[in-house]
């Protein structure tokens, strides 16, 4: 079964700084898809990036990247310019190309933003 | 365009009743998953819902069950409701089954007491 590990509970960074979360995963399967998402105290689920396992290039959206090592099976998300509003679970999360969906979820870094 | 709606928001119930929540997707979207959130637990999934059909299940009790209806609308039910069941129960819609983005609702959040 696949697994995916979030080793850091909680990170705190200064607003404008630049942090990277950290998540590992297992999978026998050659493709597949990663994602990050972030969890404000809404509590609603908001896509932050995906990476398709496939694709060599690493992920961007705006002031967030990822550096995906498929051999190392790791997917760290970096954060630039870190503002008040990133503050929030973050949740890294697999899931195979075929057949249903069916997210594999990481245990979540807690992000706090120092002003 | 209106984003995936839970209802209700928020619920209490006592132990060994039953309770049923309601998941809206976003129109158009076909599939539909349901995930459990507890403090202990994390992020689990229960089952995912394609035209009216259960594609896939996670590893919970057959006392979790639910269903999609013909306009893609998704209810999921929990019987003989234990302390334990006591969680946030988010719902995720997309366009296809297996597509790669999921949009999720603000979740319902069920104690059980």
């Amino acid at each position: 079964a696949q697994t995916v590990t979030q080793s850091q509970p909680e990170m705190s960074v200064q607003e404008a700084e630049t942090v990277t979360l950290s998540c590992t995963y297992d999978t026998s399967e050659s493709d597949y898809y990663l994602f990050w998402y972030k969890q404000p105290p809404s509590r609603q689920m908001i896509l932050v990036i995906r990476q398709e396992a496939y694709k060599q290039q690493n992920a961007t959206e705006n002031r967030f990247s990822v550096n995906f090592q498929k051999a190392a099976k790791s997917f760290s998300l970096k954060i630039s310019d870190s503002q008040l509003g990133d503050a929030a679970m973050y949740f890294c999360a697999y899931d195979e190309i075929q057949g249903a969906q069916k997210l594999v979820f990481g245990q979540g870094t807690r992000l706090t933003i120092n002003p | 365009k209106a984003g995936v709606t839970q209802t209700p928001r928020y619920l209490i119930k006592t132990r060994g009743q039953q309770v049923t929540l309601s998941c809206s997707p976003i129109s158009g979207h076909r599939s539909v998953s349901w995930y459990q959130q507890t403090p202990g637990q994390g992020l689990q999934f229960l089952f995912e819902y394609f035209s009216e059909t259960q594609r896939n299940k996670g590893n919970f009790p057959g006392r979790f069950s639910g269903r999609q209806f013909s306009n893609s609308r998704s209810e999921m039910n929990v019987s003989t409701l234990e302390l334990g069941d006591s969680a946030l129960y988010l719902c995720a819609s997309s366009l296809l089954s297996g597509s790669t983005e999921a949009f999720f609702g603000q979740g319902t959040r069920l104690t059980v007491v």
